[in-house]
């Protein structure tokens, strides 16, 4: 039993489109993280969210604490936007649990 | 400012052999973390480190250890490598542990042969 879920596993769009990737989780969490890991290994702390949204530049991240759900957009999609997407929850007891990403590749 | 440094970048070592992997965090920066990363399990969370003491360990075998410097340097340590260990190791280190936004470094390949 995964405590996230990650969907789609994968993910093209063309260059401009509007993207969504889902996040559910089954524990009690103190935060959420979205990563973004692009070809090599390198991560980047794209969000980490208790409530409500956040917005950074095209990257718009939500949370519902009641349903146990999490939504990464990206408005206006590029190729360079094109790398794994991973959610990332935080116990309590600041454990790390982690999905196991969505692949994105936009295409121009 | 530099980044978060590990070493080597690269490893190739021998099933039942020992292997140490470093990790320089951002100056400044008192908890390290680590994880483990493979095509099938995808992220997995080692442990934390914050002032030299262990915080927090996931679910590991005990062949899986580190430790933190003063400096906040730190080292990871798999012993009696099995080749399930292959994987990409990544650490991280954050001013003041996992509830604020965290730095990563590149990661140190792992091939167990």
């Amino acid at each position: 039993k995964n405590e996230v879920e990650q969907s789609p596993q994968n993910l093209t769009a063309q260059e401009g489109e509007f993207i969504t990737i889902n996040c559910s989780y089954s524990v009690g969490i103190s935060a959420l993280h979205w990563l973004q890991q692009h070809p090599g290994g390198g991560i980047v702390s794209l969000f980490m969210l208790s409530s409500g949204k956040k917005k950074h530049g095209r990257l718009i991240a939500t949370i519902n604490i009641q349903e146990k759900h999490s939504s990464l957009h990206i408005t206006a999609s590029h190729p360079r936007d094109s790398a794994v997407y991973i959610c990332a929850v935080q116990t309590g007891a600041n454990n790390l649990f982690f999905g196991t990403g969505t692949r994105l590749t936009v295409i121009p | 400012k530099a980044g978060v440094t590990q070493t080597p970048r690269y490893l190739i070592k021998t099933r039942g052999q020992q292997v140490t992997l470093s990790c320089s965090p951002i100056s400044g920066h008192r908890s390290v973390s680590w994880y483990q990363q493979t095509p099938g399990q995808g992220l997995q969370f080692l442990f934390e480190y914050f002032s030299e003491t262990q915080r927090n360990k996931g679910n590991f075998p005990g062949r899986f250890s580190g430790r933190q410097f003063s400096n906040s340097r730190s080292e990871m340590n798999v012993s009696t490598l099995e080749l399930g260990d292959s994987a990409l190791y990544l650490c991280a280190s954050s001013p003041e542990g996992a509830l604020y936004g965290y730095t990563f470094g590149s990661g140190t390949r792992l091939t167990v042969v």
